[in-house]
This record gives C-alpha cells, sequence and structure tokens, in this order.
C-alpha cells in the first residue's frame, strides 16, 4: 500500500505571496490531518479533516485554511505570507477519526513539504 | 494532555541497545504512552503504545513502571538507521493523535 504523499516537497515564495500543498493519504483513510514543524516551536496541530470536513482546528489565525476532497485528497491554503511561516508542512491520514474506532489510531506521515519564505 | 520530560540527546552504539527514557509525573488513568520517531527530513513515524503493560513488537519494546510516572523506550540492536528524534507522548486513546502533542523529544545518534 503506498504511504502518505505530498506535492510539492519544497517551495519558495515571497512574503505577500499563497500557497497551496497538496497531500494524498494512504488509501482506505479518511482522516487528514496537517501540522506545522519548526525548529522554535516544534511540532504544532493546524487542522484535522475526515469527509470533507474540518472537525479539529488547531490555534492558527485565519491565513491557514483547508479543505478535503470527496476521494479524501486534502490541500492546505496559506495567504499572505510571512516570514514566520517558513516551516516544514506535514500531513498525516488515519483510518477514522478521533473518538469514533474505539481503538489507538495511528497517525501515518507524509515526508513534508519544506515552505521557504523570502 | 500530560507533559513529558525527555533527555534532549543520547549516544548509543550500533548493535547495542538504546534506552531512552521519559518521564511523565502527572500521567492521568486513562492516558496512554505513545513513542514516535522522525528521521531528518522525514515526517514522524508511529513506534509503540501502551497502558500500563509492557509491550513488544517488531521494532521496539516500551516498559512502563509500576506507578506510570515513567518508561522506556528500547531499541534492543540499534541501527545507523535509527538515528533520530524519538518523541515520548502521552494522551487519552480517544485523541487519535490529531491533537497528539509533540515535544522536543530525545536526539538518538547511533555510532558505528
Amino acid at each position: 500500500k503506498a504511504g502518505v504523499t505530498q506535492t510539492p516537497r519544497y517551495l519558495i515564495k515571497t512574503r505577500g505571496q499563497q500557497v497551496t500543498l497538496s497531500c494524498s493519504p494512504i488509501s482506505g483513510h479518511r482522516s487528514v490531518s496537517w501540522y506545522q514543524q519548526t525548529p522554535g516551536q516544534g511540532l504544532q496541530f493546524l487542522f484535522e479533516y475526515f469527509s470533507e470536513t474540518q472537525r479539529n482546528k488547531g490555534n492558527f489565525p485565519g491565513r491557514f485554511s483547508g479543505r478535503q476532497f470527496s476521494n479524501s485528497r486534502s490541500e492546505m491554503n496559506v495567504s499572505t505570507l510571512e516570514l514566520g511561516d517558513s516551516a516544514l508542512y506535514l500531513c498525516a491520514s488515519s483510518p477514522y477519526l478521533r473518538g469514533t474506532s474505539g481503538s489507538h489510531n495511528e497517525q501515518f506521515f507524509g515526508p513534508g513539504t519544506r515552505l521557504t519564505v523570502l | 494532555d500530560a507533559k513529558t520530560t525527555q533527555p534532549p540527546s543520547m549516544d548509543c552504539a550500533e548493535g547495542r541497545a538504546a534506552n531512552l527514557p521519559c518521564n511523565h509525573s502527572t500521567i492521568s488513568g486513562n492516558e496512554y504512552v505513545y513513542w514516535y520517531r522522525q528521521i531528518h527530513s522525514q515526517g514522524p513515524q508511529y513506534i509503540i503504545h501502551g497502558l500500563k503493560n509492557n509491550e513488544t513488537n517488531e521494532m521496539a519494546s516500551l516498559i512502563i513502571t509500576e506507578d506510570r510516572k515513567s518508561s522506556t523506550l528500547i531499541l534492543p540492536h540499534a541501527t545507523l538507521r535509527d538515528t533520530a528524534v524519538y518523541y515520548c507522548i502521552v494522551s487519552p486513546p480517544e485523541t487519535s493523535g490529531s491533537r497528539l502533542t509533540f515535544g522536543e523529544g530525545t536526539q538518538l545518534t547511533v555510532n558505528p
């Protein structure tokens, strides 16, 4: 079974621009979560999507948004980029939404997209 | 979620056992201990989890103290490819990983 894939792997943008990142979950997985990882802040949860609906959201400004399609693929968008948005953006997929499976819902992470804002 | 404390770095010789400690003195009764690792420039990878009994899988063993205030991840025969940052996380099972809080972790370096 193919793993979680993310595109592009590397991206360079300038301040004020916007960017869209893409994530394809493992086949059959319906939950997709996004994380931001920076050296100073560590790994921070952005949001989780399940069945095309945002189910959980972390503490990020409205410039960060996302969506999920009917095939469970997900995109996240960052508008009006700031220098501090430079980070590794990770996508993770799970078979179930939290609290619904009664089991330990292991997350499978993709390789990430390295975004650099100049 | 309960806070965890891990040493910032550890070294291990290739072929020897790597024992990574984690303190979680404020762990609640329904919280599990999860371990993930992140190899440089890759996404985190799930390793193992446990509640109160020791657990073993093909990757590692997890030893949880009787009072559950600390645990140790054991890689029985460390290889160079095990060099990574190892994260210890405690969380209720219903969190499903979406809100797992990754701390600073332990940078394990396996030396030849």
